[in-house]
């Protein structure tokens, strides 16, 4: 089965512990993304990263963190100096070969905050 | 500023009802507009971007340069088209790969 995955589905966590949440790809896509879906506000973008070894700050990379070591993984990891984690993360992936790409979104992961 | 406005959270009609959800931009040079869904329990998805011109599930959108808008719109809305519509931004050439969002608007269809 082709696609992204993300991992876990549901995550809790206390307050001052760090958390990673996974994705994964094998789709073969040189893009990869995290955004932060809230009600009201949208998809907001976290980090991203166009080619292994390499990522970019979104709108709102504070107290985020990721690795791009492999093409097809992009762990994001949720740490204590974020000041209101609970949300939904949702992970994507796109070609980079040409312009305006689909980007194609993982399940999410529904993180909260104990 | 780069940003995408749905200026609607919430639109409820009735099945066989026209549908147009509104999208306006903010950015200066010439942008690729995407229109994405999301069905209950289902993944973010694609649904149509400008530059195909396409037709999917009955719904288009134009853009409107002089307005900068690309609103969605569909002649006679089917009770599964209810999903949260999210228009998306990506500006000109795709160098950076990024799509810029709006807030999104939840579509409800009655019976």
């Amino acid at each position: 089965d082709g696609g992204i995955t993300q991992s876990p589905k549901y995550l809790f966590r206390k307050e001052g512990q760090n958390v990673t949440l996974s994705c994964e790809q094998n789709l073969n896509h040189d893009a990869m993304y995290w955004y932060r879906q809230d009600p009201g506000q949208g998809l907001r973008l976290i980090y991203y990263s166009q080619i292994v070894n390499d990522f970019q700050k979104g709108d709102i990379a504070e107290g985020y963190s990721v690795s791009r070591e492999k093409k097809e993984s992009f762990p994001l990891t949720v740490t204590s100096a974020q000041k209101n984690p609970t949300a939904f993360y949702l992970c994507a992936s796109r070609l980079t070969s040409g312009a305006y790409n689909e980007q194609f979104f993982g399940p999410g992961t529904r993180l909260t905050v104990l | 500023a780069q940003r995408v406005t749905q200026p609607e959270k919430l639109l409820s009609v009735f099945k066989g009802a026209p549908v147009e959800l509104k999208c306006n931009y903010s950015y200066s040079g010439s942008p690729e507009l995407f229109w994405y869904v999301q069905y209950s329990r289902q993944r973010l998805q694609l649904l149509l971007r400008h530059i195909s011109r396409e037709s999917i599930k009955g719904f288009t959108a134009d853009l409107n340069k002089g307005e900068t808008s690309f609103h969605l719109k569909k002649p006679f809305a089917q009770e599964e088209d209810s999903a949260m519509y999210y228009c998306a931004l990506e500006p000109y050439g795709g160098a950076t790969n990024k799509l810029i969002f709006g807030t999104g608007t939840l579509l409800a269809v009655q019976p």
